[in-house]
């Protein structure tokens, strides 16, 4: 069936340090692949996304990676800060249910100052 | 996001008691879907919602029920069949296929 595999599940970095986040998807038809962040006890917000007709895209210190061909994409977070610490979850879009989302399992980033 | 207010923000449910969450939005969108999230687990599907009157099963849709009879209103009623309710509820919307979801602020549910 439908899959998105996140790993790791957690993660711990030093400030000023890289993090990167990946995630491996099932449906090879898969097209659209956002990256949200969760706060404890709050809302997921969208940080970043990516279309299968793009291979990188950037924003600051955020970046998305997609490689269709091993169906797996990353998240890099570079020169980490102590606010970039929350839970993120990468999600990929099935071509069964129109405009469904299938949620990797999340990554806790912890961000040590 | 403001557009998607979900209330409310915390509820306690009885044994035997169905109890219904409340998702509105005003930001146009046709999409709307609600998710269950466990503590320390991510997002999982319940319902979801192309379009007015119309609305399909996720992944664990069992003991749960909604409807969609407004554009911006999707409310969610979870059954006294639902033996583990116990989770944090959120609502999300969006515009269309391929285009974000946003999600609103959440509802905690308990058992008393």
């Amino acid at each position: 069936g439908e899959n998105v595999e996140q790993h790791p599940s957690t993660l711990s970095v030093q400030e000023g340090d890289s993090a990167v986040i990946k995630c491996t998807y099932s449906d090879s038809a898969s097209n659209y692949f956002p990256w949200y962040k969760q706060e404890l006890g709050k809302r997921p917000q969208l940080i970043i996304d990516i279309r299968s007709n793009v291979g990188e895209k950037k924003d600051q210190r955020i970046a998305v990676t997609l490689n269709k061909t091993a169906k797996h994409f990353s998240l890099h977070i570079t020169e980490t800060q102590p606010e970039d610490s929350a839970v993120y979850f990468c999600a990929a879009s099935p071509t069964s249910g129109y405009n469904k989302l299938i949620f990797g399992a999340g990554t806790r980033l912890a961000v040590h100052p | 996001d403001g557009g998607i207010t979900q209330s409310p923000k915390y509820l306690f449910r009885k044994e035997g008691q169905n109890v219904t969450l409340s998702c509105e939005q005003n930001l146009n969108h046709d999409a709307m879907y609600w998710y269950r999230q466990d503590p320390g687990q991510g997002l999982r599907l319940i319902y979801y919602s192309q379009i007015v009157n119309d609305f399909q099963k996720g992944d664990i849709a069992e003991g749960y029920s909604v409807s969609r009879e407004k554009k911006e209103s999707f409310p969610l009623t979870v059954t006294s069949a639902q033996k583990n309710p116990t989770a944090f509820y959120l609502c999300a919307s969006s515009p269309g296929a391929n285009q974000p979801q946003h999600f609103g602020d959440g509802t905690r549910l308990s058992i008393l």
